[in-house]
């Protein structure tokens, strides 16, 4: 079992609309959580870091569930832009080096 | 942006050849990474480095060297390129060793033929 898994997707969703991102984790003792943004053959940029209490970003929100060990990202009012690939990343507890998804691959369309 | 700079951006070689990355930085980061990129995978650390001389190894070590003689330049070695090393390589910078913000360069795409 990969230690961060997330579904490749692709997600293919008209423009407005809502969408939502899950990513699981293995490790329940992993203490940071953050949403990258990868364009087509770009780097990855962060989007947002996830805390606890769950937090926003103008339309993008973040949640953190450790009970159930899930990260989520919701996306609303989608706009072609955000056309992307987003990676769920997590951070190993004992040294703090930083676990990837494989990404999740969004197509927003007119 | 970062300033973050990767040469080559790509590079065809054969296998058995010896091939070297350079990632350059100007933001006086301490810590700086490489990455290999793959379908399927999320990125994978190779090597990292917490210090001018001072490298670790990541998850994916095996088959490839680092060096960092100056603040700003960060090495990948492949000793004897193999096909299994075609993959894109990403640089990447942080401030600390925390889990903070990397930053990453463009990315070199090597071809191991």
């Amino acid at each position: 079992r990969k230690e961060v898994e997330q579904d490749p997707g692709p997600f293919n969703v008209p423009e407005g609309a809502t969408v939502a991102f899950n990513c699981t984790y293995s490790n329940s003792a992993s203490q940071s959580f953050f949403w990258y943004r990868q364009d087509c053959r770009k780097e990855p940029k962060l989007l947002m870091s996830v805390y606890s209490s769950g937090n926003e970003d103008g339309r993008f929100t973040a949640q953190l569930n450790r009970a159930s060990q899930y990260i989520s990202l919701l996306i609303r009012d989608s706009k072609l832009s955000d056309s992307a690939t987003y990676l769920c990343v997590v951070s190993r507890a004992s040294n703090y080096q930083l676990i990837w998804g494989a990404g999740t691959k969004l197509i927003i369309k007119p | 942006d970062a300033g973050i700079t990767q040469s080559p951006r790509h590079k065809v070689t054969e296998t058995g050849t010896p091939v070297t990355l350079r990632c350059h930085q100007t933001e006086n980061h301490r810590y700086m990474y490489w990455y290999r990129q793959d379908p399927g995978h999320g990125l994978r650390l190779i090597h990292y480095s917490y210090g001018v001389k001072d490298t670790d190894k990541g998850e994916v070590s095996d088959g490839y060297s680092v060096s960092r003689s100056k603040t700003e330049d960060f090495l990948l070695t492949l000793e004897s390129a193999t096909s299994s090393q075609t993959s894109v390589y990403f640089c990447a910078i942080s401030e600390s060793g925390t889990v903070e913000t990397q930053y990453f360069g463009p990315g070199t795409r090597l071809l191991v033929l």
